[in-house]
């Protein structure tokens, strides 16, 4: 299984972050479908995550801010990220835990 | 939250020579499904996180049989038998129950 994140690189405060995840070489009904993420400097951050009938767990640190979704014909799940601070800048990454995409740099600034 | 903590944060090993990281989490990673959530990655230079070790113990496919991994309740611990130069990257520790949390990581290189 592959995957590889896409997006944009750089997102303005106060905006909405938006990435997909394209999912190869595997069935998507095999896995839950997870966002992580990696400020500079800090630990692995958990974001959620999404199963392929479209059931999301979210981390009650970013709840309130987070919608994940899946688009299994097209083999890609997405995060949506709102309300961004210069505080979300990191790697992102899209993972079914057993699998990792390379990840994303997003930058927030202005 | 369970916090994650990795001790030591970066290692220098000679080639040949064992490696062995630690993991503690301030909460048991003993569920009540009998099953011990604790997982151990390497991310090497320039590549993916890659998983090594699925419920403390059990090697991921592919992973060499140079890599083990111990532990219950709060303490784990990842043992490389045999360093090679491949090996280099940061290794680090994730707990499965919700929310899931990772360890700060741990840097080996070789001497």
């Amino acid at each position: 299984v592959q995957l590889q994140e896409s997006g944009p690189g750089l997102v303005k405060p106060s905006e909405t972050l938006s990435l997909s995840c394209t999912v190869s070489g595997g069935s998507m009904s095999s896995y839950y479908w997870s966002w992580l993420r990696q400020p500079p400097g800090k630990r692995m951050e958990w974001i959620g995550y999404i199963h392929y009938s479209g059931t999301t767990t979210y981390n009650p640190s970013l709840e309130s801010r987070v919608t994940m979704s899946v688009d299994t014909s097209k083999n890609t799940f997405s995060l949506r990220l709102n309300s961004v601070t210069i505080a979300d800048t990191a790697v992102y990454y899209c993972a079914s835990l057993n699998y990792w995409g390379q990840g994303i740099l997003v930058t927030v600034s202005s | 939250d369970t916090v994650m903590t990795q001790i030591p944060l970066s290692l220098s090993v000679t080639p040949g020579q064992p490696a062995s990281i630690s993991c503690k989490s301030s909460h048991s990673l003993l569920h009540s499904d009998g099953k011990t959530y604790l997982y151990w990655y390497v991310q090497k230079p320039g590549q993916a996180p890659q998983l090594l070790m699925n419920e403390v113990s059990s090697r991921f496919s592919g992973v060499p049989d140079r890599f083990s991994g111990s532990g219950s309740g709060t303490d784990f611990t990842l043992k490389i038998s045999r360093v090679e130069a491949e090996d280099v990257g940061i290794y680090f520790c994730m707990q499965g129950i919700h929310p899931i949390t990772f360890g700060l990581g741990t840097r080996l290189e070789i001497k």
